[in-house]
């Protein structure tokens, strides 16, 4: 079946650094692919949709300048979490949308921790 | 704005037993819904996807139903066994094909042996 990668699948950092979490989607195309974030014992929630060429959709209060997502290519899109807070530790899950089958397939998480 | 809800939050049974995970949704007009498994610390596998115009899917022991008029969705767990344990997420695609999920919070159910 179709696989999704993110890496790194954990990172630790300190407070006010940059982390770059990238989603590669191995055996198909993804037009679109979808930042989530889950919070202990929370549901996934859905940060930004983002089309390969364009800019990212952001939902309603997620800040666009703290979290730029980039998809310049069609099985690349890259999450950066700019000057990271404690409260931005969070499991990082993206999806990337088949082009063809228009199915949605899941990354395996990355874990972020905030020191 | 559509909401997802699921009940119970967490669901305890003993091994053998029959259980249902309900989920139910705000807004009627979905693409489709899907039901995942989720282990500790790990990512997401489907298990089960509606379209909105079906009304129920079956994979082995697992039978999931929709009545998208009500808003609602059950997942049928049939003889549970503790590999079953996991955190049991309801997801609904809101409009059309290829469109975000909208998840609610899950059920975490424990079998124990």
């Amino acid at each position: 079946g179709a696989v999704v990668s993110q890496h790194p699948s954990r990172v630790i950092c300190k407070s006010g650094t940059s982390v770059k979490i990238e989603c590669r989607s191995l055996d198909f195309q993804a037009t679109t692919m979808f930042w989530y974030r889950q919070f202990p014992k929370q549901s996934l929630m859905l940060m930004a949709t983002s089309n390969e060429g364009s800019k990212a959709t952001y939902e309603q209060g997620v800040e666009k300048d703290k979290f730029l997502i980039n998809h310049a290519s069609l099985t690349l899109s890259t999450l950066t979490v700019t000057s990271a807070h404690p409260e931005d530790s969070s499991f990082y899950i993206c999806s990337a949308r088949d082009r063809g089958s228009l199915t949605q397939y899941f990354g395996p998480g990355t874990r972020l921790l905030v020191l | 704005k559509q909401e997802v809800t699921q009940i119970p939050a967490a669901l305890s049974v003993p091994e053998g037993e029959n259980l249902v995970l309900n989920c139910s949704f705000t807004d009627s007009a979905i693409y489709n819904l899907q039901w995942f498994r989720q282990d500790p610390g790990k990512g997401l596998t489907s298990l089960l996807l509606i379209q909105s115009s079906q009304r129920e899917q079956t994979s082995g022991r697992l039978n999931a139903s929709l009545d998208k008029s009500s808003g609602r969705s059950t997942l049928y767990i049939a003889a549970s066994q503790p590999g079953d344990s996991a955190t049991y997420l309801c997801a609904v695609r809101r409009g059309q094909a290829g469109t975000a999920l909208i998840f609610g919070k899950g059920t975490t159910l424990s079998v124990s042996s």
